[in-house]
């Protein structure tokens, strides 16, 4: 399948930790990166590698992967992540495929 | 630090073909993937096209039949065209780097094209 499968809404209380995941078959070959993306803003890369972090994004930010799903957890939720996500990787065919997003509400 | 910088028509007219620039500054480029990505109002990401550093473009198959996806190595621009555009292309275009552990980078500021009769 070229299809990468993310739930389209997760919502977190203040401080508590959330993972947001995403599956495809195409990520037993490919790893995936993560985006977070804010209301009128361009998405920003915050996991690639599977769990590599950019400068300037926060430790509570980690990723994850094990056979088709990779995951993004949030330990220590604040108001700054609620935004969308998005995990992205390449399909069998060497195209790039984006899941289709996850809102993510701190509660 | 690297910074994309993206111009192009906002509005168009179904049947018309839409152009777009993405001006790249501040590091190497043709050792990259150069990317375009757009997002319909309201909705998820949608990667278009790829221009691979060794030559060459790399298509969603969705879109293939009316994109191309071209570099000026010369000065460092990257362009996207899209032909007989319809509504359904109304969204908010983005460039971006690509790397070789399959990354996105570093992203333009986005542009919405229109296309409106």
């Amino acid at each position: 399948s070229s299809e990468l499968t993310q739930d389209p809404a997760v919502s977190v209380a203040l401080g508590q930790t959330v993972r947001i995941a995403c599956q495809g078959d195409s990520l037993r070959s490919y790893s995936a990166s993560w985006y977070q993306q804010k209301p009128g803003q361009a998405p920003l890369l915050v996991i690639y590698g599977k769990n590599k972090r950019p400068s300037g994004i926060p430790v509570r930010i980690s990723g994850s992967s094990s056979g088709t799903t990779s995951s993004l957890t949030i330990t220590g939720a604040q108001a700054d992540d609620e935004a969308d996500y998005y995990c992205n990787s390449r399909d069998s065919s060497g195209s790039r495929v984006f899941g289709g997003g996850t809102k993510l509400t701190v509660l | 630090q690297v910074r994309l910088q993206q111009w192009g028509a906002g509005l168009l007219k179904p049947s018309e073909t839409l152009s777009l620039t993405c001006a790249v500054y501040g590091d190497s480029f043709s050792a990259f993937f150069w990317n375009w990505i757009r997002q319909s109002p309201g909705k998820g990401l949608e990667w278009i096209g790829e221009s691979r550093p060794s030559g060459g473009s790399n298509y969603n198959p969705s879109l293939e039949s009316r994109v191309t996806i071209s570099v000026d190595t010369s000065k460092n621009q990257v362009f996207m065209n899209l032909s007989s555009v319809t509504a359904a292309d109304t969204a908010v275009y983005y460039c971006a780097r690509g790397n070789y552990g399959n990354d996105l980078d570093f992203w333009g500021q986005g542009g919405l094209v229109t296309v409106s009769s």
